[in-house]
């Protein structure tokens, strides 16, 4: 079990709007900023989201992200096929003195 | 180019040891924050371990007394020593550059595979 809780999986048609969420508590996401990351499967995770809702460059603005107390959100509008992959959220936790990720959320353009 | 490419994966029997490495290219190791990040089969990330640039280093839980993160700083490498290798170690470890300005993992290596079996 994860420390940091996304929906196993999503789905949206080309073009649609998705959001996964991520839940914490006051430990991680309630005090730390988040990151998120996108997995195609067979690679490597590449940084999508930074500081809550900073993309760094080349990421497109289709996507943008999101915190509110002790939640955050990754929205991905006009969705592509490209953009199939899981995503993962990611904060320090003061309490364990760690970095925490989500468990993952796998996206499927249909 | 800005790059990490680990290396030293494979397969070990149970309470074997094996040191991976993570070779950097495009910035400096000793000035940078480096991590470690395992993600077991079809499981999610986890993190594992960091180096903080003044030498103070942090452990997750389940590999604390058991893994080792240092790094050569001549070479522009990171390491990590592991020991008692345990099934449940067995994942896909990544290196990755912890960027302190953006406060996330900026820069990921392509993963070396580590499976633990008899």
């Amino acid at each position: 079990q994860s420390v940091l809780i996304q929906p196993p999986s999503a789905s949206g048609a080309p073009g649609q709007r998705v959001t996964i969420s991520c839940s914490g508590s006051s430990s991680n996401i309630g005090s730390n900023t988040i990151s998120w990351y996108q997995q195609v499967p067979g690679t490597a995770p590449k940084l999508l989201i930074y500081f809550n809702n900073q993309r760094p460059s080349g990421v497109p603005d289709r996507f943008s992200g999101s915190k509110s107390g002790t939640s955050a959100s990754l929205a991905i509008s006009g969705l592509q096929s490209e953009d199939e992959a899981d995503y993962y959220c990611a904060a320090w936790d003061d309490s364990l003195n760690g970095w925490v990720f989500g468990g993952g959320t796998k996206l499927t353009v249909l | 180019e800005v790059q990490l490419v680990e290396s030293g994966g494979g397969m070990i029997q149970p309470g074997g040891s094996l040191r991976l490495s993570c070779a950097a290219s495009g910035f400096l190791v000793g000035n940078s924050y480096m991590t470690w990040v395992r993600q077991a089969p079809g499981k999610g990330l986890e993190w594992v371990s960091i180096l903080y640039g003044g030498g103070r280093t942090s452990y997750a839980d389940s590999v604390k007394g058991q893994f080792t993160i240092s790094r050569d700083n001549s070479k522009n490498t990171l390491y990590l020593q592991m020991n008692n290798l345990r099934p449940e170690d067995t994942a896909v470890y990544y290196c990755a550059r912890f960027q302190g300005g953006l406060n996330a993992f900026d820069i990921w290596g392509q993963g070396t595979m580590v499976t633990v079996s008899s």
